[in-house]
């Protein structure tokens, strides 16, 4: 089945920096790659997403980037704020979703 | 749109205790609806996947007798904790997609259940 790999576990970034985040996934036939946001004891909010057909995708201060051929993708936030401090969690379709072990995301004033 | 709801957000009960959680969708209609478990500091795990009108697929280690789950409507599935014990306690969220592999999961508020 499918694996998802993600690191760093924690980052730590000063406010206006960029953070990046990457994944690794094992299963060549998975296609659906999304990003989501967890903030202390509330639910994880899909914060971007990209399937195989595309390379790149940006939102705003919000980019993913996809390596079908390398199976990795990462997350990338530009210009972070202090609202952006929570875990990030990617995650791959496989057979079933599975879920990245998580980044945790620091943002210093 | 694709609002899932997950009812209720706390529980605290004794052990031996059943417990039962809801998750909706509110404005979708979800064929399949799936279970976590979310251990402190820790990644999602799947549990179990709901299929509206069929029996759950439960993950490899998941008791099918210990986590009851019904899903009998396209809106509606339900996680029944039985007999519950102090290792039970979690943080137990639910999702829902629309049809399709390609298709983003939409979560519930989870459910923090503490086994005294």
């Amino acid at each position: 089945g499918e694996n998802v790999e993600q690191h760093p576990s924690t980052l730590s970034v000063q406010e206006g920096d960029s953070a990046v985040i990457k994944c690794t996934y094992s299963d060549s036939a998975s296609n659906y790659f999304p990003w989501y946001k967890q903030e202390l004891g509330k639910r994880p909010q899909l914060i971007i997403d990209i399937r195989s057909n595309v390379g790149e995708k940006k939102d705003q201060r919000i980019a993913v980037t996809l390596n079908k051929t390398a199976k990795h993708f990462s997350l990338h936030i530009t210009e972070t704020q202090p609202e952006d401090s929570a875990v990030y969690f990617c995650a791959a379709n496989g057979q079933n979703f599975v879920f990245g072990p998580g980044t945790r995301l620091s943002v210093l004033p | 749109g694709a609002v899932v709801s997950q009812h209720p957000s706390w529980v605290i009960c004794k052990s031996g205790t059943s417990v039962k959680i809801e998750c909706r969708s509110l404005d979708f209609q979800a064929t399949t609806m799936f279970w976590y478990r979310q251990f402190p500091k820790q990644s999602l795990m799947l549990m179990a996947t709901s299929n509206e009108g069929s029996k759950a697929t439960y993950e490899q280690g998941v008791e099918k007798d210990k986590f009851l789950i019904n899903h009998a409507s396209l809106t509606l599935s339900t996680l029944t904790v039985t007999s519950a014990h102090p290792e039970d306690s979690s943080f137990y969220i639910c999702s829902a997609s629309f049809t399709g592999r390609n298709q983003p999961q939409h979560f519930g508020d989870g459910t923090r259940l503490s086994i005294l």
